[in-house]
């Protein structure tokens, strides 16, 4: 396992349609984010799971975008009805178990580069 | 309301001279800062960190430096090297969840 995976890398898509993204996370990490990046901003967090469960949801994520981590191993995000404003790089990380400061460093993926039509 | 600022979207550095690159926090309840490089077409990739309980923190080239009463920190580079050439993004925790926050990253370059 060499890192966090992201499927596709680049995806092009047109106003209204439903697109899905994939992300493998390291495979002994539980805890696992999801970020939206635009040109000339750091990632910002959109959600985070701990194994299946997701903990935290940020005001960002609204009702056309949805997450999930069944089994606590890859996660995937889905856009609905797709809006130009959704275009941007979907960056996943996650982090290892526990509660000291390893447990903070986030490894991340490549992201996929999303854009709306 | 950006809580985590980083003022300055570049710097040039000299090869082998000290990069200094600065970060700024609103927010009392953070209770851990990273700082991340990012290459073109990759992922952030973790570099250091520091705890609110200390004031500094060192690896190698790179030393983080935290005054809380500031409400500021700076990720220090000696020597600066070539491949150190990335953006550079301040990152911070707040002490009740995992809602990391991140600043809009300063570009470094290092001139041969």
């Amino acid at each position: 396992d060499t890192g966090v995976s992201q499927d596709p890398r680049h995806k092009i898509t047109k106003r209204g349609q439903n697109v899905t993204f994939r992300c493998d996370p390291i495979s002994e990490h539980n805890r696992l984010y999801w970020y939206r990046q635009t040109l000339g901003q750091g990632p910002e967090f959109l959600t985070y799971f701990q194994n299946e469960a997701q903990l935290e949801k940020s005001r960002l994520l609204s009702d056309r975008f949805s997450a999930e981590r069944p089994k606590g191993s890859f996660s995937t995000l889905e856009i609905q009805r797709t809006e130009q404003g959704d275009s941007a790089m979907y960056l996943c990380a996650s982090s290892s178990p526990g509660t000291g400061a390893t447990s903070y460093e986030q490894y991340f993926g490549p992201g996929t580069r999303l854009t709306v039509t | 309301d950006q809580q985590v600022k980083q003022n300055s979207p570049s710097l040039s550095v000299q090869e082998g001279r000290i990069s200094i690159l600065n970060c700024d926090y609103t927010n009392s309840m953070f209770d851990y800062f990273l700082w991340y490089k990012k290459y073109p077409a990759e992922g952030p990739t973790f570099l250091i960190s520091i705890s609110s309980i200390k004031d500094k923190n060192e690896d190698g080239r790179f030393t983080v430096f935290l005054n809380k009463s500031a409400k500021h920190l700076s990720l220090h580079i000696v020597p600066s090297q070539p491949g150190d050439s990335a953006v550079y993004f301040c990152a911070a925790r707040a002490n009740y969840g995992q809602n990391f926050v991140f600043g809009p990253g300063t570009r470094l370059s290092v001139l041969p």
